[in-house]
């Protein structure tokens, strides 16, 4: 166990809508990660907050945004979902601010756009 | 052409081989790298981390950065049944996002 949690760990929903994703980093950690994996793209960086603060962005689209709360759990807002967009969802945490910290991953969040 | 590149596998072995896993990437300007393993349905976990060229060693596992070559390695002695897993390779240079490999499925047979 990593320590990050996530919820919820399965999500089925239409096109069109829009899902939440949740993350609650481990204890003591500033830094929260969000990929994007499937099975034809791998996995990908979507986005890093550090302290609440977005500090770098990867290939996220702009249907997709995130935040960090001041407890420092993360959201991951995806919207007008399409079918492509079915995948797991990892959220990783780490302590400081450099991609180079030891990143530790939750167990992800299975969405199922039909 | 992918930053970085991984066979998918599957790649079976009987129990007790020498595995070798390998990637290969395109970005010069990568530092640091990392083997990560990911059991089926469950979030990736970090196994070797290692900073420019060289081997590292951590019980069964050693990796290997040759970095003008451009090509990492992971190397699993003794392989066990509890090691099948997808291993993905992952690196970066300092202060940029992670860039991992397609992953490769590792399949050890009993």
């Amino acid at each position: 166990d990593s320590g990050v949690t996530q919820t919820p760990k399965h999500l089925i929903t239409a096109t069109g809508q829009r899902v939440t994703l949740r993350c609650s980093p481990r204890s003591g950690d500033l830094s929260v990660y969000w990929y994007q994996q499937s099975l034809d793209q791998g996995l990908q960086f979507l986005i890093q907050y550090y302290n609440g603060e977005e500090r770098a962005k990867g290939n996220i689209l702009e249907r997709f945004s995130a935040q960090q709360f001041p407890d420092l759990h993360s959201e991951l807002n995806l919207s007008s979902l399409e079918l492509g967009d079915s995948a797991l969802y990892f959220c990783a945490s780490s302590v400081g601010p450099p991609a180079t910290d030891t990143q530790y991953f939750g167990p992800g969040t299975r969405l199922t756009v039909l | 052409q992918k930053e970085v590149e991984q066979d998918p596998g599957p790649l079976s072995v009987p129990e007790g081989a020498i595995v070798s896993l390998n990637c290969t990437y395109s970005n010069s300007a990568f530092q640091y790298f990392m083997w990560y393993r990911q059991y089926s349905r469950k979030g990736p976990e970090l196994l070797m981390y290692t900073y420019s060229s060289g081997n590292k060693e951590d019980g069964r596992f050693t990796a290997q950065v040759d970095k003008s070559s451009k090509y990492i390695s992971l190397f699993i002695r003794d392989s066990q049944p509890s090691d099948s897993a997808t291993y993905l390779c992952a690196m970066n240079n300092a202060g940029n996002m992670l860039t991992f490999g397609g992953g490769t499925r590792l399949m050890v047979k009993p």
